[in-house]
Protein backbone atom coordinates (compact mmCIF):
# COMPACT_ATOMS: atom_id res chain seq x y z
CA UNK A 1 0.00 0.00 0.00
CA UNK A 2 0.67 3.56 -0.86
CA UNK A 3 2.19 5.93 2.04
CA UNK A 4 1.47 9.56 2.01
CA UNK A 5 2.61 11.15 -1.07
CA UNK A 6 3.66 14.55 -1.37
CA UNK A 7 4.60 16.31 -4.89
CA UNK A 8 6.43 18.21 -5.49
CA UNK A 9 9.63 17.06 -3.30
CA UNK A 10 11.74 19.95 -3.95
CA UNK A 11 10.91 23.71 -5.50
CA UNK A 12 12.59 26.93 -5.64
CA UNK A 13 10.63 29.93 -5.44
CA UNK A 14 11.29 33.59 -5.62
CA UNK A 15 10.34 36.03 -2.65
CA UNK A 16 6.82 37.45 -3.48
CA UNK A 17 5.83 34.20 -4.97
CA UNK A 18 2.91 31.69 -4.83
CA UNK A 19 3.41 27.99 -3.98
CA UNK A 20 1.36 25.04 -3.84
CA UNK A 21 2.31 21.95 -2.14
CA UNK A 22 0.25 18.65 -2.42
CA UNK A 23 -0.46 15.82 -0.33
CA UNK A 24 -2.27 12.14 -1.22
CA UNK A 25 -3.13 10.59 2.50
CA UNK A 26 -2.84 7.22 2.96
CA UNK A 27 -5.60 5.03 1.12
CA UNK A 28 -8.81 5.41 3.73
CA UNK A 29 -7.61 7.67 6.02
CA UNK A 30 -10.04 10.95 6.74
CA UNK A 31 -7.63 13.45 8.38
CA UNK A 32 -4.40 15.24 6.92
CA UNK A 33 -2.31 17.95 8.90
CA UNK A 34 0.27 19.99 7.31
CA UNK A 35 3.61 20.32 9.41
CA UNK A 36 6.31 23.33 8.87
CA UNK A 37 10.18 22.07 9.72
CA UNK A 38 12.92 24.77 9.36
CA UNK A 39 16.18 23.10 9.69
CA UNK A 40 17.82 22.35 13.09
CA UNK A 41 14.26 21.99 14.41
CA UNK A 42 11.25 20.07 15.25
CA UNK A 43 7.99 19.98 13.11
CA UNK A 44 5.49 22.82 13.64
CA UNK A 45 1.57 22.62 13.14
CA UNK A 46 0.40 24.28 10.51
CA UNK A 47 -3.21 22.67 9.59
CA UNK A 48 -5.37 20.00 10.45
CA UNK A 49 -7.97 18.72 8.08
CA UNK A 50 -10.86 15.86 8.78
CA UNK A 51 -13.51 15.14 6.61
CA UNK A 52 -12.83 18.00 4.47
CA UNK A 53 -13.34 20.74 7.34
CA UNK A 54 -10.31 22.77 9.05
CA UNK A 55 -10.31 21.50 12.66
CA UNK A 56 -6.59 22.96 13.90
CA UNK A 57 -5.04 25.91 12.93
CA UNK A 58 -1.42 27.24 14.13
CA UNK A 59 0.15 30.01 14.75
CA UNK A 60 1.02 31.05 10.94
CA UNK A 61 0.21 34.03 9.12
CA UNK A 62 -2.94 34.56 6.75
CA UNK A 63 -0.71 33.78 3.84
CA UNK A 64 -0.84 30.08 4.84
CA UNK A 65 -4.07 28.34 3.62
CA UNK A 66 -5.21 24.77 2.66
CA UNK A 67 -7.96 22.75 1.88
CA UNK A 68 -8.97 18.97 1.82
CA UNK A 69 -10.71 17.60 -1.45
CA UNK A 70 -13.69 14.71 -1.50
CA UNK A 71 -10.95 12.37 -2.08
CA UNK A 72 -9.00 13.39 1.54
CA UNK A 73 -6.23 14.95 -0.64
CA UNK A 74 -5.04 18.15 0.55
CA UNK A 75 -3.08 21.25 -0.78
CA UNK A 76 -1.13 24.48 1.33
CA UNK A 77 -1.00 27.06 -0.19
CA UNK A 78 1.35 29.87 0.53
CA UNK A 79 1.12 33.12 -0.84
CA UNK A 80 3.77 36.42 -1.01
CA UNK A 81 6.72 34.02 0.09
CA UNK A 82 9.18 35.33 2.09
CA UNK A 83 12.88 34.02 2.75
CA UNK A 84 11.79 32.81 6.35
CA UNK A 85 9.64 30.37 4.33
CA UNK A 86 11.88 28.30 3.50
CA UNK A 87 11.57 25.05 5.27
CA UNK A 88 10.75 21.24 4.80
CA UNK A 89 6.61 21.14 4.56
CA UNK A 90 5.29 17.78 5.87
CA UNK A 91 1.90 16.25 5.15
CA UNK A 92 0.61 13.62 7.73
CA UNK A 93 -2.34 11.46 7.31
CA UNK A 94 -4.58 9.23 10.17
CA UNK A 95 -7.92 7.47 10.36
CA UNK A 96 -9.66 9.98 12.36
CA UNK A 97 -8.70 13.25 14.40
CA UNK A 98 -6.11 14.27 16.40
CA UNK A 99 -8.23 13.78 19.78
CA UNK A 100 -8.54 10.00 18.91
CA UNK A 101 -5.10 9.72 19.36
CA UNK A 102 -4.77 7.58 16.70
CA UNK A 103 -1.14 7.16 14.82
CA UNK A 104 -0.18 9.44 12.58
CA UNK A 105 2.14 8.33 9.21
CA UNK A 106 3.98 11.47 7.78
CA UNK A 107 5.31 12.08 4.08
CA UNK A 108 8.49 12.16 3.08
CA UNK A 109 8.00 16.22 2.24
CA UNK A 110 8.41 19.02 -0.14
CA UNK A 111 11.72 20.97 0.74
CA UNK A 112 10.91 24.71 -0.91
CA UNK A 113 13.88 26.93 -1.08
CA UNK A 114 12.68 30.51 -1.41
CA UNK A 115 15.73 33.08 -2.51
CA UNK B 1 9.36 29.18 24.34
CA UNK B 2 9.00 25.77 24.08
CA UNK B 3 6.34 23.85 24.80
CA UNK B 4 8.67 20.27 24.61
CA UNK B 5 12.43 21.02 25.66
CA UNK B 6 14.14 18.44 24.14
CA UNK B 7 18.05 17.76 25.64
CA UNK B 8 20.58 17.39 24.49
CA UNK B 9 20.16 19.39 21.52
CA UNK B 10 23.05 17.25 19.63
CA UNK B 11 25.27 14.25 20.86
CA UNK B 12 27.97 12.17 19.12
CA UNK B 13 29.01 9.39 20.42
CA UNK B 14 31.01 6.18 19.44
CA UNK B 15 29.33 2.85 18.81
CA UNK B 16 28.84 0.32 21.57
CA UNK B 17 27.74 3.73 24.39
CA UNK B 18 24.69 4.15 25.53
CA UNK B 19 22.85 6.87 25.65
CA UNK B 20 19.70 9.17 27.15
CA UNK B 21 17.99 12.09 25.76
CA UNK B 22 14.75 14.24 27.39
CA UNK B 23 11.67 15.47 26.68
CA UNK B 24 10.76 18.11 29.40
CA UNK B 25 7.98 20.47 29.56
CA UNK B 26 5.78 22.09 32.07
CA UNK B 27 2.68 20.90 31.13
CA UNK B 28 0.79 17.22 32.12
CA UNK B 29 -0.11 15.03 28.63
CA UNK B 30 -2.48 12.29 28.31
CA UNK B 31 0.40 11.11 25.87
CA UNK B 32 3.64 11.13 24.55
CA UNK B 33 5.13 10.19 21.40
CA UNK B 34 8.70 9.40 19.97
CA UNK B 35 9.43 9.38 16.80
CA UNK B 36 12.55 8.97 15.01
CA UNK B 37 13.85 11.30 11.88
CA UNK B 38 16.06 10.20 8.73
CA UNK B 39 17.79 13.01 6.24
CA UNK B 40 15.33 13.24 3.35
CA UNK B 41 12.59 11.62 4.91
CA UNK B 42 9.42 12.20 7.47
CA UNK B 43 9.15 11.57 11.28
CA UNK B 44 8.33 7.60 11.31
CA UNK B 45 6.71 6.72 15.08
CA UNK B 46 8.30 4.73 17.74
CA UNK B 47 6.18 4.37 20.36
CA UNK B 48 3.37 5.99 22.10
CA UNK B 49 3.52 6.19 26.07
CA UNK B 50 0.10 6.78 27.69
CA UNK B 51 0.44 5.67 31.97
CA UNK B 52 2.32 8.05 34.50
CA UNK B 53 5.80 5.54 34.74
CA UNK B 54 5.03 3.55 31.88
CA UNK B 55 8.60 2.07 30.49
CA UNK B 56 8.35 0.64 27.07
CA UNK B 57 11.13 -1.09 25.23
CA UNK B 58 11.77 -1.40 21.65
CA UNK B 59 14.97 -3.69 21.24
CA UNK B 60 17.85 -1.60 22.53
CA UNK B 61 15.66 1.68 23.16
CA UNK B 62 13.71 2.07 26.48
CA UNK B 63 11.56 4.74 26.87
CA UNK B 64 10.06 6.18 29.81
CA UNK B 65 6.49 8.29 30.73
CA UNK B 66 7.78 10.50 34.27
CA UNK B 67 5.34 9.71 36.75
CA UNK B 68 3.29 12.81 36.48
CA UNK B 69 3.14 12.71 33.04
CA UNK B 70 5.25 15.94 32.47
CA UNK B 71 8.16 14.11 30.74
CA UNK B 72 9.80 11.22 29.32
CA UNK B 73 12.99 9.84 28.42
CA UNK B 74 14.24 7.75 25.60
CA UNK B 75 17.87 4.81 26.85
CA UNK B 76 19.83 3.15 24.10
CA UNK B 77 22.25 0.64 24.87
CA UNK B 78 24.96 -0.21 22.78
CA UNK B 79 24.38 2.36 20.18
CA UNK B 80 24.93 1.35 16.61
CA UNK B 81 25.95 3.23 13.36
CA UNK B 82 22.27 2.52 12.54
CA UNK B 83 20.50 4.80 15.47
CA UNK B 84 21.68 7.79 13.84
CA UNK B 85 19.09 10.62 13.38
CA UNK B 86 16.88 13.15 14.57
CA UNK B 87 14.71 11.77 17.37
CA UNK B 88 11.87 14.20 18.40
CA UNK B 89 8.99 13.75 21.40
CA UNK B 90 5.86 15.17 20.32
CA UNK B 91 2.48 15.22 22.40
CA UNK B 92 -0.85 15.54 21.46
CA UNK B 93 -2.35 19.10 22.70
CA UNK B 94 -5.91 17.64 23.82
CA UNK B 95 -8.89 20.58 22.25
CA UNK B 96 -6.46 22.35 19.68
CA UNK B 97 -6.44 19.51 17.98
CA UNK B 98 -2.79 19.44 17.08
CA UNK B 99 0.87 17.21 17.44
CA UNK B 100 3.23 19.49 19.26
CA UNK B 101 7.04 18.77 18.84
CA UNK B 102 10.33 19.40 20.77
CA UNK B 103 12.88 20.58 18.45
CA UNK B 104 14.60 17.18 18.67
CA UNK B 105 18.43 15.38 19.62
CA UNK B 106 20.00 14.78 16.53
CA UNK B 107 21.98 12.13 17.40
CA UNK B 108 25.18 10.67 15.84
CA UNK B 109 26.51 7.25 16.10
CA UNK B 110 30.20 6.98 15.12
CA UNK B 111 31.38 3.64 14.46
Amino acid sequence: DAGVTQSPTHLIKTRGQHVTLRCSPISGHKSVSWYQQVLGQGPQFIFQYYEKEERGRGNFPDRFSARQFPNYSSELNVNALLLGDSALYLCASSRQDARSGNTIYFGEGSWLTVV
Amino acid sequence: TQLLEQSPQFLSIQEGENLTVYCNSSSVFSSLQWYRQEPGEGPVLLVTVVTGGEVKKLKRLTFQFGDARKDSSLHITAAQPGDTGLYLCAAIIQGAQKLVFGQGTRLTINP
